[in-house]
């Protein structure tokens, strides 16, 4: 089936630490999106990529960076810079560059420690 | 121009009735509008979405109203259920955009 993969579920980080969130597709979609939620809130725009290679900053950037090597592949990476990183991270995909829905990963759940 | 503005932020409703979300915008570009849900632990899901060539969508017990003129569209949910409790999403992006624009969310409620 197709779909989005998070891995893993739930993450737990040391303060002064990076991880990295994978995030995979196998819809042939072009486009790729991170979002944060905190509890009871919306999504915020971490970064998405139109195409391989390239990539452009959402909302709320500082403290995270992206790559798109592939274009069934946009891992995340949550740095020491960013200081408050519980929460709760989704990606997304689209096919296109406007008329469709996105489809949203399970999601993954950060957690300092 | 972005934005999207949801209400109710949260809304409870007795089972069988009707639950009407509202979104409104500002960009006259936006030229699709789709609604989400999302379960808590989840990830969102695609519920039903419109574009502004029509007034109406119906999907089952959900319809997407759209008023281009007051730049508003809206959810409503008939014969609500308590498997429909969950945080809905309103959206809009347009055409080369990249991205969408969502509306901050409405936890709804529906009791037995």
């Amino acid at each position: 089936d197709g779909g989005i993969t998070q891995s893993p579920k739930y993450l737990f980080r040391k303060e002064g630490q990076n991880v990295t969130l994978s995030c995979e597709q196998n819809l042939n979609h072009d486009a790729m999106y991170w979002y944060r939620q905190d509890p009871g809130q919306g999504l915020r725009l971490i970064y998405y990529s139109q195409i391989v290679n390239d990539f452009q900053k959402g909302d709320i950037a500082e403290g995270y960076s992206v790559s798109r090597e592939k274009k069934e592949s946009f891992p995340l990476t949550v740095t020491s810079a960013q200081k408050n990183p519980t929460a709760f991270y989704l990606c997304a995909s689209r096919p296109d560059r406007g008329h469709e829905g996105y489809t949203f990963g399970s999601g993954t759940r950060l957690t300092v420690v | 121009q972005q934005q999207v503005k949801q209400s109710p932020q949260s809304l409870i409703v007795q089972k069988g009735g009707i639950s009407i979300i509202n979104c409104a915008y500002e960009n006259t570009a936006f030229d699709y509008f789709p609604w989400y849900q999302q379960f808590p632990g989840k990830g969102p899901a695609l519920l039903i979405a419109i574009r502004p060539d029509v007034s109406e969508k119906k999907e089952g017990r959900f319809t997407i109203s759209f008023n281009k003129s007051a730049k508003q569209f809206s959810l409503h949910i008939m014969d609500s259920q308590p498997g429909d409790s969950a945080t809905y999403f309103c959206a809009a992006s347009r055409k080369n955009a990249g991205k969408s624009t969502f509306g901050d969310g409405t936890t709804l409620t529906v009791k037995p």
